[in-house]
């Protein structure tokens, strides 16, 4: 199957500084992008979702001025979390598809931790 | 308000018997229905889905079932394995919605040796 990398895997920073995800599809054009957040013995929770040369779509009650999306390529999204504070602490997910996506032919990515102290 | 429920948060089985995990959605409008399967420290990976026009899709060990009128589906797993050990996600979609997913809270299931 298609592979969707994460990067980093887990990043830890300190209160008020501001942390940037990456995630990629490695071997197909992803035209959308999904970011999911999971707490603990939660489920995946949307938060926005980008189509490339586009700006994101965000889920209700997601601040799009905390969490910056960029889907500048078609490989590439990137999810920046701007003065991060502990509460931001979660499980991040991106997901990818492309043009001619079934709806088992979305991809996950690995997850990135974040823990902010 | 849950619109995709896994009531059932842990499941234990004994290795080579049956392991049935449960999800019920209040939407009627999904249309669409995905189960994955997470590791720790991993994205989730999908296992099998099925369309609302059918009652049942079989792939391997892996069979969901779907009662529309109930608003219910189930994945059997037979024989269970201990490498089945993971959490299970039940996710929905419509048409109607762009097909993006609503995820289930996730039943972890473990199957012992």
């Amino acid at each position: 199957g298609a592979v969707v990398s994460q990067h980093p895997s887990w990043v830890i920073c300190k209160s008020g500084t501001s942390v940037k995800i990456e995630c990629r599809s490695l071997d197909f054009q992803a035209t959308t992008m999904f970011w999911y957040r999971q707490f603990p013995k939660q489920s995946l929770m949307l938060m926005a979702t980008s189509n490339e040369g586009s700006k994101a779509t965000y889920e209700q009650g997601v601040e799009k001025d905390k969490f910056l999306i960029n889907h500048a390529s078609l490989t590439l999204s990137t999810l920046t979390v701007t003065s991060a504070h502990p509460e931001d602490s979660s499980f991040y997910i991106c997901s990818a598809r492309g043009l001619d996506w079934k709806p088992d032919t979305q991809y996950f990515g690995p997850g990135t931790r974040l823990t902010v102290l | 308000d849950q619109q995709v429920k896994q009531n059932s948060p842990s499941l234990s089985v004994q290795e080579g018997r049956i392991s049935i995990l449960n999800c019920d959605y209040t939407n009627s409008m999904f249309d669409y229905f995905l189960w994955y399967k997470k590791y720790p420290a991993e994205g989730p990976t999908f296992l099998i889905s099925i369309s609302s026009i059918k009652d049942k899709n079989e792939d391997g060990r892996f069979t969901v079932f779907l009662n529309k009128s109930a608003k219910h589906l189930s994945l059997h797993i037979v024989p269970s394995q201990p490498g089945d050990s993971a959490v299970y996600f039940c996710a929905a979609s419509a048409r109607n919605y762009g097909q993006n997913f609503v995820f289930g809270p996730g039943t972890r299931l473990s199957v012992l040796p």
